[in-house]
């Protein structure tokens, strides 16, 4: 399986500030066929499931606020809050979707500094 | 507004099974590929199994081959998932969710509310 790792664990940003998370996965999830990695973000507040951000590595789900964003590409990726809000606290979830057996990142937590 | 609700979750000894349902609405069922998914106490989500959307190919994560089975309802818009053979670490809040993406390369939107199964005797 592909093991996909997210850092930091928790991270704590001040309202407006940037928080940046990170996933790394243990092989390319690039398809150079269609030029597109196979890679998905989540966030899930208390008490909630999950909800997909952003999938494609880059493409915001419908509305989903511009100020999240995803980039990256082969094995490292980035989902960036560029003005955190307080309704943004929560855990943010990586996933792959490259094989046929999805995995997840264990997580990041984020909150108000 | 696609909306998906889970049933059947509970206590259940060891080596015991239970059957989840999930009830599909607002969207069409037939049309999506649809998953389990669960999440232990405090655990980010563990994908268990999938199911494709017409002639039910089904997909399944190591942890749970051969104790678990999912099926689907297309008639009745509603998704299954019977398990057998449980154990303390299937303890979960599983939840239901239909599949988006390059099938069978999916990710999952929207998810159901989940329903808990604590597997303990």
């Amino acid at each position: 399986d592909i093991v996909m790792t997210q850092s930091p664990d928790s991270l704590a940003v001040s309202l407006g500030e940037r928080a940046t998370i990170n996933c790394k996965s243990s092989q390319s999830i690039f398809y150079s066929s269609n030029n597109k990695n196979y890679l998905a973000w989540y966030q899930q507040k208390p008490g909630q499931p999950p909800k997909v951000l952003i999938y494609w590595a880059s493409t915001r789900e419908s509305g989903v606020p511009d100020r999240f964003s995803g980039s990256g590409s082969g094995t490292d990726f980035t989902l960036t809050i560029s003005s955190l809000q307080a309704e943004d606290v929560a855990v943010y979830y990586c996933q792959q979707y490259y094989d046929t057996a999805p995995t997840f990142g264990q997580g990041t937590e984020v909150e108000i500094k | 507004q696609m909306q998906l609700v889970e049933s059947g979750g509970g206590l259940v000894k060891p080596g015991g099974s239970l059957r989840l349902s999930c009830a599909a609405s607002g969207f069409t069922f037939s049309d999506y590929y649809m998953s389990w998914i669960r999440q232990a106490p405090g655990k980010g989500p563990e994908w268990v199994s999938y199911i494709s959307n017409s002639d039910s190919r089904t997909y399944y994560a190591d942890s749970v081959k051969g104790r678990f089975t999912i099926s689907r309802d297309n008639a009745k818009n509603s998704l299954y998932l019977q398990m057998n053979s449980l154990r303390a670490e299937d303890t979960a809040v599983y939840y239901c969710a239909a599949c988006g993406g390059d099938p069978p390369y999916i990710w999952f939107d929207p998810w159901g509310q989940g329903t808990l199964v604590t597997v303990s005797s």
